[in-house]
C-alpha cells in the first residue's frame, strides 16, 4: 500500500538552532516528491519538487534531498518565521493523478 | 505571482444543505483538484477534473458530491445533503501537467455543519 510517513510529528528548535524533518515513502516508480508549508488555517505552500534520487534543492535556510526511500528536509539556522507545518507528498502508484500526503512535522522556532 | 483563490473563506450550513465552494485556479494551469483536512488530520484527496471532466475520484467522493468547470474560470465543487462529517476545510489546487508537477493550493474554505 502506498504510504507516506514524516517524522518527529513535532520539532522545537532555538532559533538558530539546524535540524532536519524526515518523510519515508513506499510507493513503485516515483514520479515526484513534493514539500509543502502549512501555516494555520491557511492552504500547503509549495516549496520543492524533487525527480531523482541524489537530487537536492535549495531555498533559503532549507534544502531538500531525496534518496530511493526518504527525503529530508534541511533547516539551517532556522527563524521564528520558519515555524510552520512541513508537509511531503507523492502521487500515488501507477501514475493516479492526485497526492497523497503524509501528516506533516510541526516547527516551531523559539528566540 | 499567480494565485489559487477560494470562496467563501468560512461556510456555515445547516445538516442536510446544499453548499457550493468556488475557486479561481491558476489561468494557464489545467488540472484542477479538491481535498480536504478534517482538523488535526491529513489532506486528503476528493477529486481531480481536466478537459471538463473527473479524472480521478476517492471513496469520500461519493454521488453527494460534484464538481463543475461553469465558465473559464471557475471550478466549484458542491455537497448536495450535507452531513456533520463533512465539517473540514476545503483546498482546490490546480497544476499545469499531470501528477509529476507541483500543484498549488487556495487558502481553502472552512466549511461547519451545525
Amino acid at each position: 500500500e502506498d504510504q507516506v510517513t514524516q517524522s518527529p510529528e513535532a520539532l522545537r528548535l532555538q532559533e538558530g538552532e539546524s535540524s532536519s524533518l524526515n518523510c519515508s515513502y513506499t510507493v513503485s516508480g516515483l514520479r515526484g516528491l513534493f514539500w509543502y508549508r502549512q501555516d494555520p488555517g491557511k492552504g500547503p505552500e509549495f516549496l520543492f519538487t524533487l525527480y531523482s534520487a541524489g537530487e537536492e534543492k535549495e531555498k533559503e535556510r532549507l534544502k531538500a534531498t531525496l534518496t530511493k526511500k526518504e527525503s529530508f528536509l534541511h533547516i539551517t539556522a532556522p527563524k521564528p518565521e520558519d515555524s510552520a507545518t512541513y508537509l511531503c507528498a507523492v502521487p500515488p502508484s501507477g501514475g493516479y493523478n492526485k497526492l497523497i500526503f503524509g501528516a506533516g512535522t510541526r516547527l516551531a522556532v523559539h528566540p | 505571482e499567480p494565485e489559487v483563490t477560494q470562496t467563501p473563506s468560512h461556510q456555515v450550513t445547516q445538516m442536510g444543505q446544499e453548499v457550493i465552494l468556488r475557486c479561481v485556479p491558476i489561468s494557464n494551469h489545467l488540472y484542477f483538484y479538491w481535498y480536504r483536512q478534517i482538523l488535526g488530520q491529513k489532506v486528503e484527496f476528493l477529486v481531480s477534473f481536466y478537459n471538463n471532466e473527473i479524472s480521478e475520484k476517492s471513496e469520500i467522493f461519493d454521488d453527494q458530491f460534484s464538481v463543475e468547470r461553469p465558465d473559464g474560470s471557475n471550478f466549484t465543487l458542491k455537497i448536495r445533503s450535507t452531513k456533520l462529517e463533512d465539517s473540514a476545510m476545503y483546498f482546490c489546487a490546480s497544476s499545469v501537467g499531470q501528477s509529476n508537477q507541483p500543484q498549488h493550493f487556495g487558502d481553502g474554505t472552512r466549511l461547519s455543519i451545525l
